[in-house]
């Protein structure tokens, strides 16, 4: 069966610091992997999307950036954070009808 | 742009109670509609897919329906318990893989 994972599971982060968040899967080959956040109060956005290694989309302009390195293996980055990063990023798999599996998140304080 | 309502955004009820949440979208060239279920600073659960060709899914107690040329899907709890408090959040794929999500319905189901 297919496994999601993502650490660290938390992290507080000072302003201006660099980022890095990863996310694995296991049980599959050449999944679409995704890249969401969850700010406090507001729905689930998409950030970041990739179809193979070395292929990433962006949704939304901002100081991230993601990478894909390897096929079940993506990485969430920044050079520097901001106050407006905190939140819950969530990590997710595509399956097959375009259903999405979702890893259990990173929870990003910026202080 | 696609938009994903709904309704309502918190609902209390007591053990035992079927319930009905709502969901509203404003394009209905989907592709499939998921329901999830988030339990607090956790990742999201996939709880059922409806394809855009079907109008409804079953998994035990829980039953989604689809009526795409109306750009609504409810989901139907039956016999409440409290571990069924939680967030449910309805998505809609767009195409590219992309999800677009709702704010999402807080349940509490009290004992």
């Amino acid at each position: 069966s297919q496994t999601i994972h993502q650490w660290p599971a938390t992290l507080v982060q000072p302003v201006g610091s660099p980022l890095s968040l990863e996310c694995t899967v296991e049980g599959t080959s050449n999944p679409n992997l995704y890249w969401y956040r969850q700010a406090a109060g507001r729905g689930l956005q998409l950030l970041f999307y990739s179809v193979g290694i070395g292929q990433i989309s962006s949704e939304v302009p901002q100081n991230l950036s993601a990478s894909r390195p390897q096929d079940r293996q993506f990485i969430l980055s920044s050079k520097k954070l901001l106050l407006s990063d905190s939140g819950f990023y969530l990590c997710a798999w595509g399956g097959g009808y375009y259903e999405q599996y979702f890893g259990p998140g990173t929870r990003l304080t910026v202080t | 742009k696609q938009e994903v309502t709904q309704i309502p955004a918190a609902l209390s009820v007591p053990e035992g109670e079927n319930l009905v949440l709502n969901c509203s979208f404003t394009d209905s060239a989907i592709y499939n509609l998921q329901w999830f279920r988030q339990d607090p600073g956790k990742g999201l659960t996939s709880l059922l897919l409806i394809q855009s060709s079907q109008r409804e899914q079953t998994s035990g107690r829980l039953n989604a329906s689809l009526d795409k040329s109306s750009g609504r899907s409810t989901l139907y709890i039956a016999a409440s318990q409290p571990g069924d408090s939680a967030t449910y959040l309805c998505a809609v794929s767009v195409g590219g893989n992309k999800l677009v999500f709702g704010a999402g319905t807080i349940l509490r189901v009290k004992s």
